[in-house]
């Protein structure tokens, strides 16, 4: 099982500011990294795949990056509706694997 | 529009059995593979389950194999979990996922239904 770990534990950022969050890969899964959003009561909404793709109707502000074993989530200017927890997923091997999550906090 | 909406969930006690089901709609249901997902109470998500679009090939979690089935009725446009030998770690909404649809550029996540383990 391919092990995906998530740094840091929680980001504490004011509005406006930029969010880096990493994800690391326990192995090689090329660039088969989707992220998700999370919002409290909600389901996860889906940013990115491909490790830089974004899917539709996702701002701009969000880029990804990365391929083999790291990868990165970035948002460029903080708005009070990021305020959230981000996972990332790998969908190289079975079974398919989340990190354990990012929170990104209002400072 | 895409929608996934689960229905099934509820109380059960442990060792008992629960069938979720997933009503799809909105893109072409039977040449898609279809996902389960969970997430329990303050985790993340957690991938249990995956079937094929021609039911050819499924994937398991180790946490649910031997123990849940997924399956498909595609003239029903419908997905399925049977699960049962419930444990108390199995409390947690469960979620219909589908891969990548091509027509909407998403992966697209049902809205959950909680299954509780409990006695």
């Amino acid at each position: 099982e391919i092990v995906m770990t998530q740094s840091p534990a929680t980001l504490s950022l004011s509005p406006g500011e930029r969010a880096t969050l990493s994800c690391r890969a326990s192995q090689s899964i090329a660039n088969n990294l989707a992220w998700y959003q999370q919002r409290p009561g909600q389901a996860p909404r889906f940013l990115i795949y491909g490790a830089s793709t974004r899917a539709t109707g996702i701002p701009a502000r969000f880029s990804g990056s990365g391929s083999g074993t790291e990868f990165t989530l970035t948002i460029s200017s903080l708005q009070s509706e990021d305020f959230a927890v981000y996972y990332c997923q790998q969908y190289d091997n079975w079974p398919r694997t989340f990190g354990q999550g990012t929170k990104v906090e209002i400072k | 529009e895409v929608q996934l909406v689960e229905s099934g969930g509820g109380l059960v006690q442990p060792g008992g059995s629960l069938r979720l089901s997933c009503a799809a709609s909105g893109f072409t249901f039977s040449t898609y593979g279809m996902n389960w997902a969970r997430q329990a109470p303050g985790k993340g998500p957690e991938w249990i389950s995956h079937i094929t679009g021609s039911s050819g090939a499924v994937y398991y979690a180790d946490s649910v194999e031997g123990r849940f089935t997924i399956s498909r009725d595609n003239a029903k446009n419908s997905l399925y979990l049977q699960m049962n030998s419930l444990r108390a770690e199995d409390t947690a909404v469960y979620y219909c996922v589908s891969p990548l649809i091509t027509t909407t550029n998403r992966v697209h996540w049902g809205q959950g239904t909680l299954v509780t383990v409990s006695s």
